[in-house]
């Protein structure tokens, strides 16, 4: 079965500390993601990459830095927690057909870190 | 403005209903629509997707696009309670990039 683990289901984190969300995906994928969810806004994108070494910025990536040495791995750094940071953090995965068919898009995520900035 | 808009409910309807979920959407570019499934401490998981205008059935479930109106809908029959989960509605926004609604929070009572 494919999988999407992320490393820690529950975090608690200082205001000011460093913090590393780490993603790995069995599924030979190119593309990974890492979106945050918050109640009443959805799921925001915040970095994605296409391949090994490569990123782009999302929708909200400011306080954020990622990186991606191997193409199972992709890993979410905040610089410098903030407690606007607390969230539900999701990383996913997919398959990169270049094609913008359906099944391409299939995102198959984790089951999320909930991150506490105190 | 949100370019995929969902009211988060949440919504509760005893066991058997017919349930409606409904989004709306801004962009007229967008092509593809899904809906995932989000339950309760896990991630989501795609459930339907949908191309540009028409239904698609699957099962108890039924997605129904109208571009005219920039209306995405999610029909599910016979609820049941292992229907209760939150149901998330998106669309590519392009590069593989997929933009999701806020979910509705979806109960079903037994």
């Amino acid at each position: 079965d494919v999988k999407v683990t992320q490393s820690s289901r529950y975090l608690v984190k200082r205001t000011g500390e460093k913090v590393f969300l780490e993603c790995v995906q069995d599924m030979d994928h190119e593309n990974m993601f890492w979106y945050r969810q918050d109640p009443g806004l959805g799921l925001r994108l915040i970095y994605f990459s296409y391949d090994v070494k490569m990123k782009e910025k999302g929708d909200i990536p400011e306080g954020y830095s990622v990186s991606r040495e191997k193409k199972e791995r992709f890993s979410l750094i905040l610089e410098s927690a903030s407690t606007n940071q607390t969230s539900m953090y999701l990383c996913a995965s997919s398959l990169n057909t270049g094609d913008p068919q359906p099944a391409s898009e299939k995102l198959f995520f984790g089951s999320g870190t909930q991150l506490s900035v105190l | 403005q949100k370019e995929v808009e969902q009211d988060p409910g949440p919504l509760s309807v005893p066991e058997g209903a017919i349930v409606s979920l409904n989004c709306t959407y801004s962009n007229s570019a967008f092509q593809y629509f899904m809906w995932y499934r989000q339950y309760s401490r896990k991630g989501p998981e795609l459930l339907m997707y949908t191309y540009s205008s028409g239904n698609k059935e699957d099962g108890r479930f039924t997605a129904q696009v109208d571009k005219s109106s920039k209306y995405i809908s999610l029909f599910i029959r016979d609820s049941q309670p292992s229907d209760s989960a939150t149901y998330l509605c998106a669309s590519i926004q392009g590069a593989q990039k997929l933009v999701f609604g806020q979910g509705t929070r979806l109960t079903i009572n037994p």
